[in-house]
């Protein structure tokens, strides 16, 4: 089974519409990351969340590692074209090994 | 600074063949991580070198392997290629021994094609 999933699988909003991704962990989560990929490209770094209940923002974009550790979210606040693209959570559940989940697919229409 | 390059850009191989793919990593860069990315698929991990050596590795076979050059630049091999080999291979660099440790850095890939 997957360590990570990560949900929805795809997911297509009006432009300047909000939206929360998912991503849910088997195991304790001791830093979890999201990554940004374009299709056929390479994954850009978004953000890293260690504590419980953490919370970082860039842009628009927000993300939160739940209390208990095996959840992560990731909000879009009025979703523009440039949101579109892969978002993949990751974690190194068993470093150095990084585990990454198999992405959600947003499409922002104009 | 430069960013993690990665060569070729695209390649066809046939079943069979042996094929070698190249990384720069990014200035300062000490760690590099090969992962496989199947078409849908997050990326998965094929291992890591540090300093030169082999520091963990995923759940693929020996035909899979690599090397890590003095300035941290590196290559993975994969023998006796395979449909299923088919994928985008994405290396990242970061700097292990620091705070920013778990910051991977990616390059574009390389995206092979097994006929």
């Amino acid at each position: 089974s997957q360590e990570l999933e990560q949900s929805p699988q795809s997911l297509i909003v009006q432009e300047g519409k909000n939206l929360t991704i998912n991503c849910t962990s088997s195991k304790t989560l001791y830093g979890l990351y999201w990554y940004k990929q374009k299709y056929g490209e390479g994954l850009i770094f978004l953000m890293m969340l260690q504590k419980g209940g953490e919370e970082k923002s860039h842009e628009k974009i927000t993300a939160k590692l739940d209390e208990k550790k095996q959840q992560s979210s990731l909000h879009i606040t009025a979703s523009q074209p440039s949101h579109a693209g892969i978002y993949l959570c990751g974690a190194d559940i068993s470093a150095p090994k990084s585990t990454f989940g198999d992405g959600t697919t947003l499409t922002v229409k104009p | 600074e430069t960013g993690v390059t990665q060569s070729p850009t695209h390649l066809i191989k046939t079943r069979g063949q042996q094929v070698t793919l190249r990384c720069s990593s990014q200035s300062g860069h000490n760690t590099v991580s090969w992962y496989q990315q199947a078409l849908g698929q997050g990326p998965q991990f094929i291992f890591q070198y540090y300093r030169e050596e082999e520091n963990g590795r995923g759940n693929f076979p020996p035909r899979f392997s690599g090397l890590q050059f003095p300035n941290y630049s590196s290559e993975l091999n994969v023998n006796a290629l395979e449909l299923d080999d088919s994928a985008l291979y994405l290396c990242a660099s970061s700097r292990t021994d620091s705070e920013t440790a778990y910051e991977q850095y990616f390059g574009p890939g390389t995206r092979l094609t097994v006929t």
